[in-house]
């Protein structure tokens, strides 16, 4: 049960920017949302994560609405490298991250 | 550079046999997690270890088996029990709290 919930697929216009949704309308208050993505052949490469603020980094944002219920992570311009499963977690204390099936991104040049 | 390094990228095995999938750390991290992932599947987790000389069962633990004796290793042994061995298995590590985590780029199991 990976207590998320993510389009199984999206598409995306290269250089354009992508907005992958998340719903996690269980989250209770100390749950962290963490982000990874997945290329094809390789293992997970974390990507963000956040509490309750919106977040940036050179990879991507993190948007959270404020009743923490959802949130979606924006790469700001796609690239044909940003094509990969991306995953939403909750991190949950110290228990081990529960993967989901994610979604899988597609880029069109 | 510190990294996490699976070994060997891809390996062969007859039925019937044990085998060991090996999984070494240098980010001084405390916690390493092994997990299977099936074809156009998530990830399931097998076991995970928080400290040396400590570990616990996941959700798939059946017909695997796992040692930490040292900070830095954390080897998988895929046991002649597991009934569906051939897999991409992946290992992990973080610092133990709320961190991410830094994955090796796996190993692929093929039992013949």
């Amino acid at each position: 049960d990976a207590k998320t919930t993510q389009p199984n697929s999206m598409e995306s216009n290269e250089e354009e920017p992508v907005h992958l949704p998340c719903n996690h309308s269980t989250i209770s208050g100390t749950d962290y949302i963490h982000w990874y993505r997945q290329l094809p052949s390789q293992g997970p490469e974390y990507v963000i994560h956040g509490l309750t603020s919106n977040v940036n980094n050179r990879m991507a944002s993190l948007a959270i609405a404020e009743d923490r219920k959802s949130s979606t992570l924006i790469l700001h311009r796609a690239t044909l490298r940003d094509a990969a499963v991306y995953y939403c977690i909750l991190s949950i204390g110290n228990t081990p991250l529960v993967f989901g099936k994610g979604t899988r991104l597609s880029v069109i040049a | 550079d510190g990294g996490i390094t699976q070994s060997p990228k891809y390996l062969f095995r007859k039925e019937g046999q044990n085998v060991t999938l090996s999984c070494e750390q240098n980010l001084n991290h405390d916690a390493m997690y092994w997990y299977r992932q099936d074809p156009g599947q998530g990830l399931r987790l097998i076991y995970y270890s928080q400290i040396v000389n400590d570990f616990q069962k996941g959700d798939i633990a059946e017909g695997y088996s796992v040692s930490r004796e040292k900070k830095e290793s954390f080897p998988l042994t895929v046991t002649s029990a597991q009934k569906n061995p051939t897999a991409f298995y992946l290992c992990a590590s973080s610092t133990v709290g709320r961190q991410g985590y830094t994955f090796g780029s796996g190993t692929r199991l093929t039992v013949v």
